[in-house]
């Protein structure tokens, strides 16, 4: 199992340009979520999704927009990247339930800066 | 009001002693989890220990502990013979809504503390 993988790895982008970063899991989990990280804030939720074709906000989700179309696939989206999304970027994955066992995976994570 | 605090920003620790990282959590959710996460300078996030807001013993994984104390609201990891590679920082979450069904199970985080481990 390849666990959660993320693509790409790194990114630059010009303010205004629009990426989508690609999220991918193996683990046939149901939840879904897009965190960022900053120094000194550690990670915040941007959006998650309880499920294929669902996607909620979450606690910083202004500027990102995401889709779940497949089970496996969680993307997010700039559509005019600032320099304020300059961040490293993490997927994560967890089955729908509770409880021990039944951590986060997470992703080896994106680091994109916005110039 | 933050619902994760870590007080300490950094930690030093010599080679085969102990150290315990604070954290302390605010909710008024019953049912919850803690984690703590490991994130070594190369980046990727490395679940450690779980402990449930209804378990009666505190959690012990290794050379990882979890001193849960739940009228206090705090979750403190206690790593027991520390090694060089402990050095890395240290995440504690929480997600709430454990047992209750329909929740999104996300976690909320606190800032971390960067643990360096002295030889």
């Amino acid at each position: 199992n390849a666990g959660v993988t993320q693509t790409p790895k790194f990114r630059v982008l010009k303010t205004g340009q629009s990426m989508t970063l690609l999220c991918a899991q193996d683990m046939n989990h149901e939840y879904m979520y897009w965190y960022r990280q900053d120094p000194g804030m550690g990670l915040r939720l941007i959006h998650y999704s309880v499920g294929e074709g669902t996607t909620a906000k979450g606690e910083v989700p202004d500027g990102y927009n995401v889709s779940r179309l497949k089970k496996q696939n969680f993307l997010l989206g700039l559509e005019s990247a600032a320099p304020s999304q300059t961040s490293v970027y993490f997927c994560a994955s967890s089955y729908e339930v509770g409880g021990a066992y039944n951590e986060q995976f997470f992703g080896p994570g994106t680091r994109l800066t916005v110039l | 009001a933050q619902k994760i605090t870590q007080t300490q920003p950094g930690m030093f620790v010599q080679e085969k002693e102990a150290v315990t990282l604070d954290c302390t959590y605010d909710t008024s959710d019953p049912s919850y989890g803690l984690f703590w996460y490991k994130q070594p300078s190369s980046g990727e996030m490395i679940f450690l220990i779980y402990q449930g807001s209804y378990d009666q013993q505190n959690a012990t994984e290794g050379r990882y502990s979890l001193n849960f104390q739940k009228a206090r609201k705090s979750a403190n990891l206690v790593i027991s013979a520390s090694q060089l590679g402990d050095s890395a920082m240290y995440f504690c979450a929480m997600r709430e809504g454990e047992y209750s069904g329909g929740s999104n199970y996300k976690l909320t985080f606190g800032k971390g503390t960067l643990l360096t481990v002295n030889p």
